[in-house]
């Protein structure tokens, strides 16, 4: 069965800094993998996404992931923090080949930026 | 392009209710999957539909079903509603269900 582990539920930044949020899964074939982030009383936006090809994936907002299959990982970095960044963030992965249909989360990142 | 439209954004029912929760995915979207969201699980996966068929189930009891119709549009149905139904229960679209999804904002259900 297929796992994802963010390291840290609180990471705290200062607006300007450096955002690294941690994302290990455990599967037996690389998943295809997933960011996203939900503001206070909203649904999940999809920040980037790797499926194939490229393994460092742009997003919006300055976002970007690399996909490292030897650490089976898929980390979120962004080089400057914002206010507006503040916000939950959320790994996933699916089956590649789309054969079980779903989305598995992780327990969350909540990111705080500090003025 | 209209998102994933979720009604209503707010519910309260209490104890021994039943609930039903719409959805309407994107136009062209055929995959249609509902999560529950809570402080304590997190969020986990309730089902899936495509083309009207449930392809996956998560691990909830049966008092939690679904259906999707002709159109794509979905609902979702507790039945029984408990304290612990309370969450944020949100749907969401994809065009095949696996490169990816679009989620709506979410129905808030609280139970009393």
């Amino acid at each position: 069965a297929q796992s994802v582990t963010q390291l840290g539920s609180h990471v705290s930044v200062s607006e300007g800094a450096l955002v690294l949020l941690r994302c290990n899964y455990s599967s037996s074939v690389p998943p295809y993998l997933f960011w996203y982030v939900q503001y206070p009383n909203q649904g999940l936006q999809l920040l980037l996404k790797y499926t194939t090809g490229a393994t460092l994936v742009k997003g919006i907002n300055g976002f970007e992931a690399e996909f490292k299959k030897s650490e089976t990982s898929f980390h979120l970095t962004k080089p400057s923090a914002h206010m507006s960044d503040a916000a939950e963030y959320f790994c996933a992965v699916s089956d590649r080949g789309g054969s079980n249909y779903k989305l598995t989360f992780g327990k969350g990142t909540l990111l705080t930026v500090n003025p | 392009k209209a998102g994933v439209t979720q009604t209503p954004r707010y519910l309260i029912k209490t104890r021994g209710q039943q609930v039903t929760l719409s959805c309407s995915p994107i136009s062209g979207h055929r995959s249609v999957s509902w999560y529950q969201q809570t402080p304590g699980q997190g969020l986990q996966f309730l089902f899936e539909y495509f083309s009207e068929t449930q392809r996956n189930k998560g691990n909830f009891p049966g008092r939690f079903s679904g259906r999707q119709f002709s159109n794509s549009r979905s609902e979702m149905n507790v039945s029984t509603l408990e304290l612990g139904d309370s969450a944020l229960y949100l749907c969401a679209s994809s065009s095949t269900g696996d490169y990816g999804y679009t989620f709506g904002s979410g129905t808030r259900l609280t139970v009393v």
